[in-house]
């Protein structure tokens, strides 16, 4: 099960790109790469999912080195909105084992006005 | 219904009191999770359930059952309720039951036992 590893949390101000990296040294072949919000009080929302290069959505883009140690999570132009905790999870795309998924604490980011 | 419901939204339980936590998708997802959050500790699975008929135990199972009788409940039980399950609990489901499946979150029980 690949560990990953992300900054307990970041600050940035409104219009600013954040880009939140996150490590999965040990990733294996058939793992893909899973980030989450959560917005206070609330549940944890699906945002982007990737394998590898790069992958863009209307919320946010995630990129992957080739050797896939790695992923960063990019917001363009952030609002007081996105301030949210984001979980990087790692899971294997084969198998039924769901109960190895692994949320962590995510990263904490505020925006400032 | 739209979505996934929990009920109730909150609740204070005296210690060695039963509790069920509910939870109900209309989304026809195969898979269902139960997650406790924690300060300081993140959201960790309790229970699954890859399809109706079928449970699972999760990373902290202890002090915790449940049930999958159909596709859309999952209810929590906690049996003997103690103080160190005070914790905000979510609810979540999953079209399948991979690791890369997206899950839908609850809007979470808050739950607080004295």
């Amino acid at each position: 099960l690949a560990k990953t590893t992300q900054p307990i949390s970041m600050d940035s101000y409104e219009g600013q790109e954040v880009n939140i990296t996150c490590s999965h040294n040990n990733i294996a072949t058939n793992d893909y790469i899973t980030w989450y919000q959560q917005f206070p009080s609330q549940g944890p929302r699906f945002i982007i999912q990737g394998y590898k290069t790069k992958v863009t959505n209307e919320v946010a883009s995630l990129f992957i080195p080739a050797d896939r140690k790695s992923s960063t999570l990019s917001l363009p132009r952030v609002s007081l909105s996105d301030t949210a905790v984001y979980y990087c999870l790692v899971g294997d795309i084969r198998t039924y084992n769901t109960d190895k998924l692994i949320f962590g604490t995510g990263t904490r980011l505020q925006v400032f006005p | 219904i739209a979505g996934i419901t929990q009920a109730p939204t909150s609740q204070i339980l005296a210690a060695g009191r039963r509790m069920t936590l509910r939870c109900t998708q209309d989304m026809r997802h195969n898979a269902m999770y139960w997650y406790r959050q924690d300060l300081g500790l993140g959201l960790r699975l309790i229970h699954y359930s890859n399809t109706a008929g079928t449970t699972g135990k999760g990373e902290v199972p202890d002090g915790y059952s449940v049930s999958r009788a159909n596709t859309d409940d999952f209810p929590l039980t906690l049996a003997s309720a103690v103080p160190s399950q005070t914790s905000v609990y979510f609810c979540a489901s999953s079209v399948g039951s991979r690791a890369v499946d997206e899950q839908f979150f609850g809007p979470g029980t808050r739950l607080t036992v004295l």
